[in-house]
This record gives structure tokens, sequence and C-alpha cells, in this order.
């Protein structure tokens, strides 16, 4: 069964200091991953997504991910975190079971805490 | 950019009442979605609809139902509200091909009394 985790419920880090928040993922075939940030009371935005080609990928508000295909895993990047960076990040894959592809597989969410 | 609406921000009724969510996309999306998300639990798939008037339930469809008249329009209904669907439900639409990148409502915070 295909499945999304994110081993850390929450993420604590001082602004200015590097950030990683981590994703990783069990699918058959080629992975489509995902990141998306919530704020407080707010839906999810997308951050940004891996399909093919480069491993690093540039998103939104300064965030990359880098996908490692020998560790299954996407985890999600900034070089110096932000305090506005505080919120809830969720990791995605997309189904590819049972020929449907329009769904997404969700991980559980990491709240990340941006100390000043 | 894609718009995605929900009717309501905060919404409060009461056990039994018939409850209507409405969603609205204005990027011609085929697929569209509905969530809830509570504490601990991430984000549950209640339904979703890949074209008018076509759905499929997701993970946990129990006391729900949708209505897809039009492309731009997904409906979640509560028959009958009760109170362990109070929720943030969270309304999502996208793309058939491509990246199928979701994107999401603001959310409406429906709490059942």
């Amino acid at each position: 069964a295909q499945s999304v985790a994110q081993p850390e419920d929450q993420v604590n880090v001082a602004e200015g200091n590097p950030l990683t928040v981590k994703c990783t993922y069990s699918v058959s075939g080629n992975p489509y991953l995902f990141w998306y940030v919530q704020y407080p009371n707010r839906g999810l935005q997308f951050l940004l997504k891996y399909i093919t080609g480069d491993n690093l990928v540039k998103g939104s508000y300064g965030f990359e991910a880098e996908f490692n295909k020998s560790q299954t895993s996407f985890h999600l990047k900034k070089p110096s975190a932000l305090v506005s960076d505080s919120a809830l990040y969720f990791c995605a894959v997309r189904d590819i079971d049972a020929g449907n592809n329009r769904k997404l597989i969700w991980g559980l969410g990491t709240s990340l805490a941006v100390n000043p | 950019d894609v718009k995605v609406t929900q009717s309501s921000r905060y919404l409060v009724k009461r056990t039994g009442e018939k409850v209507f969510l409405e969603c609205v996309q204005d990027m011609d999306h085929e697929n569209m979605f509905w969530y809830r998300q509570d504490p601990g639990l991430g984000l549950r798939l209640i339904y979703f609809s890949y074209d008018v008037k076509m759905k499929e339930k997701g993970d946990i469809p129990e006391g729900y139902s949708v209505s897809r008249e039009k492309k731009e329009r997904f409906s979640l209904i509560l028959e009958s509200a009760s109170t362990n669907q109070t929720s943030m439900y969270l309304c999502a639409s996208s793309f058939m091909t491509g990246g199928n990148e979701q994107f999401f409502g603001p959310g409406t915070r429906l709490t059942v009394l």
C-alpha cells in the first residue's frame, strides 16, 4: 500500500537557522511528491512539487525540497528560517493504485515553530 | 491565480439539521475534493468528483453526500448533522492531467451543537 510519513509531529528552530521538515514515502513506480503549508485557520497553500528531473526542487517563499530515491525521502528545507514560517506543513504523494491517479495521499503534518 | 471559494468560513448548526457546504473554483478544473481536517488526524478525504455528476467515495464518506451539477461547483451535504461532524472542512480542485497539485479553499469550520 502506498503511504507517506512525516516522522516529526513538531520541529523547533531558531530564526535565521536552517530548517528541515522530513517526509518519507512508499509508492510503486515513480512518485509525484508535493509540499503544502497551512497557516492558522487557513486552507492549504501549495509550496512545491517533484515530478521528474532535478532532485532539488525550488518553491515558494524560499523553500526547496530534495528528492532522494534511494532513501525514499522528500525533505523540505530552507536555508534561513523566519518567524513567519511558523505553520503546519504537509507532505503528499499522488495515489496511483488501481489506476486512480487523481487523489493525493497525505502525511499527518508537521508543526514548525520558528523562535525569535 | 487559481481561486477556490467556500460558502462560509464559520458555521454553527444543531444536531439533526441538514447542512450544505458549497465550493466554487474558477480554473476549469476537472477534479474537486472534500476533506475534513481534525487535530492529529491530518486530512481525510470524504468524497471527490472527476466530472460533472460523477463522484467517488473517499476514506470517510459515511454521513455525507455530495453534488456536482456544474463543473465549477461541488457541494458537500450533511443529511443529519451530528456532533462528531464538528470539524474543519476543506475543498480543493485540480486538473486531471499534469502534476495534479490540488488548490484549496480557505476552509469552513463547522460546529455542530
